[in-house]
């Protein structure tokens, strides 16, 4: 079946303007985990849905980074007032959860983000 | 602070022989380790797990020790093949609740090269 995919594969935009990465999980996968990589960095915890329950953020660094999970599947994250720390490569996974945290995590392409 | 850390940026193995990527970690509330491997231009593909009550895990060539008193795991590929040439992160979480429950801490990964 399909995979986790996410658009653009690429996005380069001027500093301050705000951007939407979007994210369509493996179907039937109830959880959805963002994450990012910076130049030379490990992958790093952004923010995860499971279900219905409220998202976890703790991973988002400032408040200019939002995201939502429309019906349960679809998730958009957004970075307003963009910055150029903010170029990195993001993430997205979905995994199904429907027993243990363990269920494996499977991970779209990503999207390379260029701040200028 | 980096609480999964990778410290060998890379490493160089010719076909046949073992390669042995190393990963610590700080956070003694990780119970739950997992590898990845990920290809230029993909997204992070899962290899080979561990729980911490287990000291090793054995997946055809790959096999995951961990040392849970030094705070230390291991991958060996066992022999390596050019294909295996990819960069590979190790990653921790909390299976039994806290802060870590559900989500990965990754290390900055090490780029494994093969030769032929």
């Amino acid at each position: 079946g399909a995979g986790v995919s996410q658009s653009p594969s690429n996005k380069v935009t001027e500093k301050g303007k705000d951007v939407e990465l979007r994210c369509d999980p493996i179907s039937g996968h109830t959880a959805l985990y963002w994450y990012r990589q910076s130049l030379g960095q490990g992958l790093e915890f952004l923010i995860y849905f499971q279900g219905n329950s409220a998202p976890d953020k703790s991973g988002l660094p400032s408040d200019r980074f939002s995201a939502e999970r429309t019906g349960g599947s679809v998730s958009t994250l957004t970075i307003q007032r963009t910055q150029q720390e903010d170029s990195a490569v993001y993430l997205c996974a979905s995994s199904s959860r429907r027993l243990t945290v363990t269920d494996t995590q499977y991970f779209g392409p990503g999207t390379r983000l260029t701040v200028l | 602070d980096q609480q999964v850390k990778q410290n060998s940026p890379s490493l160089s193995v010719q076909e046949g022989r073992i390669s042995i990527l190393n990963c610590d970690y700080t956070n003694s509330m990780f119970d739950y380790f997992l590898w990845y491997k990920k290809y230029p231009a993909e997204g992070p593909t899962f290899l080979i797990s561990i729980s911490s009550i287990k000291d090793k895990n054995e997946d055809g060539r790959f096999t995951v020790f961990l040392n849970k008193s030094a705070k230390h795991l291991s991958l060996h590929i066992v022999p390596s093949q050019p294909g295996d040439s990819a960069v590979y992160f190790c990653a921790a979480s909390g299976l039994y609740g806290g802060t870590s429950y559900g989500k990965l801490t990754f290390g900055q990964g090490t780029i494994l090269t093969v030769h032929p």
